[in-house]
């Protein structure tokens, strides 16, 4: 099965440290997605990929957050200097085509910031 | 400002009845409509799609209606069996190809 996978798939912190979580995508898939998930709401989308350009970011994507996609394969999501706020699930998925609209998501990475 | 509004938190249904659950939506842009099911510790799996063209798409036990005059889409699924029991996100496609997601409806199906 290859599938989306992320790692790690869960991540504890302290608050005021680095985190980088790993995407990698559906090896033909040319788009993907970061999204963020809180309890008890829907995925929160914060930026895409097509390819390894980074094409659109949300406004929730602070200036502690970057993501890279350098090849256009792998995609990796830091978050600078963690916030409790930051506490959350972390969602990649991917896509084909430029208009694709059934994306295929990863399991995602739990961070929790203590 | 949420685009995309699932009202119904929760939703109990006996195995082998129908299941439905609803979803409204504010932008009359949006061009897509997904729904996606969630299973404990996965990420969302894609269920079925309906485009803003069309007022009905089945696939086996699911179908969805759209009814773009009152901004409403639903999701049938009949009969509900106990593998049914998950998680349900209404998603909708925005004019940037980007998905706005409801908060989810969790199903439970009673045996």
């Amino acid at each position: 099965d290859t599938g989306v996978s992320q790692n790690p798939r869960h991540k504890i912190t302290k608050r005021g440290q680095n985190v980088t979580f790993r995407c990698d995508p559906i090896s033909e898939h040319n788009r993907l997605y970061w999204y963020r998930q809180t309890l008890g709401q829907g995925p929160e989308f914060l930026t895409y990929f097509q390819n390894e350009a980074q094409l659109e970011k949300s406004r929730l994507l602070s200036d502690r957050f970057s993501a890279e996609r350098p090849k256009g394969s792998f995609s990796t999501l830091e978050i600078q200097r963690t916030e409790q706020g930051d506490s959350a699930m972390y969602l990649c998925a991917s896509s084909s085509g430029p208009v694709s609209y059934e994306q295929y998501f990863g399991p995602g990475t739990r961070l929790t910031v203590t | 400002d949420q685009q995309v509004k699932q009202n119904s938190p929760s939703l109990s249904v006996q195995e082998g009845r129908i299941s439905i659950l609803n979803c409204d939506y504010t932008n009359s842009m949006f061009d897509y409509f997904l729904w996606y099911k969630k299973y404990p510790a996965e990420g969302p799996t894609f269920l079925i799609s309906i485009s803003s063209i069309k007022d009905k798409n089945e696939d086996g036990r699911f179908t969805v209606f759209l009814n773009k005059s009152a901004k409403h889409l639903s999701l049938h699924i009949v009969p509900s069996q106990p593998g049914d029991s998950a998680v349900y996100f209404c998603a909708a496609r925005d004019s940037n190809y980007q998905l706005i997601w409801g908060a989810g409806t969790k199903l439970i199906i009673k045996p």
